[in-house]
């Protein structure tokens, strides 16, 4: 099973900030990495794959780094709706698996 | 547009077995290339893959919970059916169902998701 440990669990920021989220892979999963936005009782977004690959529709202040196994989410200019959790997962092998998570909150 | 929505929320005893029906719409679950998945998000837990079928009926499922899950799917009502035996309290969170994106085994559309309680 491939880990996945996202830095850090929380973190506070403010509206029009630019934040860096990471995660962090067990082993070489080159660039088999998704990442998505969850916010409480509305159904996960997906946001971007193969690394840092824009899903259509979402936008471009998201901004996706990395291969092998060290991975950033950016996101520039924080706006209302991105205060949410953000789950990194990977699709290197059949066994698919997520981070824990980070929750940006606003300060 | 392409939706899926998942049975209303369901209360189960220990031990008892969870059946959750997906339906989905604005695609085939037929169509090449296609994959319908369950993930849970338990209270204080990453969210965890657990089972995928693909358009060819092909199954997979998460290795440490193979032995409890089934997944199958209807495909003249467009539904993709999940059972779960010998629940316990640890099954407790909110189950989503989710599309794949064509050939990348990532998830780009999703239900809102049900509540699962597991309690005696």
């Amino acid at each position: 099973e491939i880990h996945l440990t996202q830095s850090p669990s929380t973190l506070s920021a403010s509206l029009g900030d630019t934040i860096t989220l990471t995660c962090r892979a067990s082993q070489n999963i080159d660039t088999y990495l998704a990442w998505y936005q969850l916010r409480p009782g509305e159904a996960p977004k997906f946001l971007i794959y193969g690394a840092s690959i824009l899903q259509r529709g979402v936008p471009s202040r998201f901004a996706g780094r990395g291969s092998g196994t060290n991975f950033s989410l950016t996101i520039n200019t924080l706006q209302p709706d991105d205060f949410a959790t953000y789950y990194c997962q990977q699709y290197e092998n059949q066994f698919w698996t997520f981070g824990q998570g980070t929750k940006v909150d606003i300060k | 547009q392409i939706t899926l929505k998942e049975s209303d929320f369901t209360v189960v005893k220990p031990t008892q077995t969870l059946t959750l029906t997906c339906v989905v719409s604005g695609f085939s679950l037929t169509n090449d290339g296609v994959g319908v998945g369950w993930v849970r998000h338990s209270p204080g837990q990453a969210l965890q893959w657990l089972a995928l079928i693909y358009w060819d009926d092909t199954k997979e499922y998460n290795p440490s919970l193979g032995h409890r899950l089934s997944i199958r799917r209807d495909t003249s009502r467009s539904h993709v059916v999940l059972t779960m035996t010998n629940m316990d309290q640890v099954d407790t969170g909110t189950y989503h169902c989710a599309h794949r994106r064509g050939n990348v085994d990532a998830f780009d559309f999703w239900g809102r998701g049900t509540a699962v309680t597991v309690s005696s």
